[in-house]
């Protein structure tokens, strides 16, 4: 996990609000990412995922953005609810390796 | 359809104690992986199983040691234990390959005293 990063360990979002969660990575080599959520006493949950060959890729309510020429990914949840609530971390995998670095993660909190 | 189950939930173990925790993949899925996850840390790679050989290690003693069954469930275990091993343990299970979506289970929390 020492790869990748966070750039903000916290994030307050007003209800109905965007939220914009960022990660840095600096393995140049790392070509797949994921975004997962954690809620307290529970295991990570995948959102959304995406190769090096995209730029982004869209699920329900969120947007996962890549941008390899300055190592950034970033996670956009339209709406934010207060279920959104919970520890988002970023995961990268180096091709032909089968682990996944993890950054230390962003504590969301979502005010109604 | 079942995701990843994991037992026990939670476990109070002393020091020098051994212990073994117990992991069965989602549906579909024959690769098992097991992550250390410290308190407000991000989860650390233990190893991964595949064919029930393990097939890739990350930097953790040889303390720590697993099996996978010919049903893809998977154990780790621990020996020797140490304060410092009290954490969170996270089983994910993906499709074999690399590139592959991993799916975590809730975890079994160990705590060592």
């Amino acid at each position: 996990g020492e790869s990748v990063g966070l750039h903000l360990p916290t994030l307050s979002v007003q209800e109905g609000d965007n939220s914009i969660i960022n990660c840095a990575y600096s393995n140049s080599a790392s070509d797949y990412f994921i975004w997962y959520k954690q809620e307290s006493g529970k295991g990570p949950q995948f959102i959304i995922d995406i190769r090096s060959n995209m730029d982004k890729r869209q699920g329900q309510r969120v947007t996962v953005l890549l941008n390899k020429t300055v190592k950034h990914l970033s996670l956009q949840i339209a709406a934010t609810q207060p279920g959104d609530s919970a520890v988002y971390f970023c995961a990268e995998n180096i091709h032909h390796d089968y682990k996944l670095s993890f950054g230390a993660g962003t504590t969301v909190t979502v005010r109604a | 359809d079942a995701g990843v189950t994991q037992s026990p939930t939670h476990l109070i173990k002393t020091r020098g104690q051994q212990v073994t925790l117990r992991c069965s993949p989602k549906s579909g899925h024959d690769t098992v992986s097991w992550y250390q996850q410290a308190l407000g840390q991000g989860p650390q790679f233990i190893f991964q199983y595949y064919e029930e050989e393990e097939r890739q290690r990350g930097n953790f003693p040889d303390r720590f040691s697993g099996h996978q069954f010919p049903n893809y469930s998977s154990e780790l275990n621990v020996n020797a234990l140490l304060l410092g091993d009290s954490a969170l343990y996270l089983c994910a299970s993906s499709l074999r390959g690399s590139n592959q979506p991993q799916h975590f289970g809730d975890g079994t929390r160990l705590s060592i005293l």
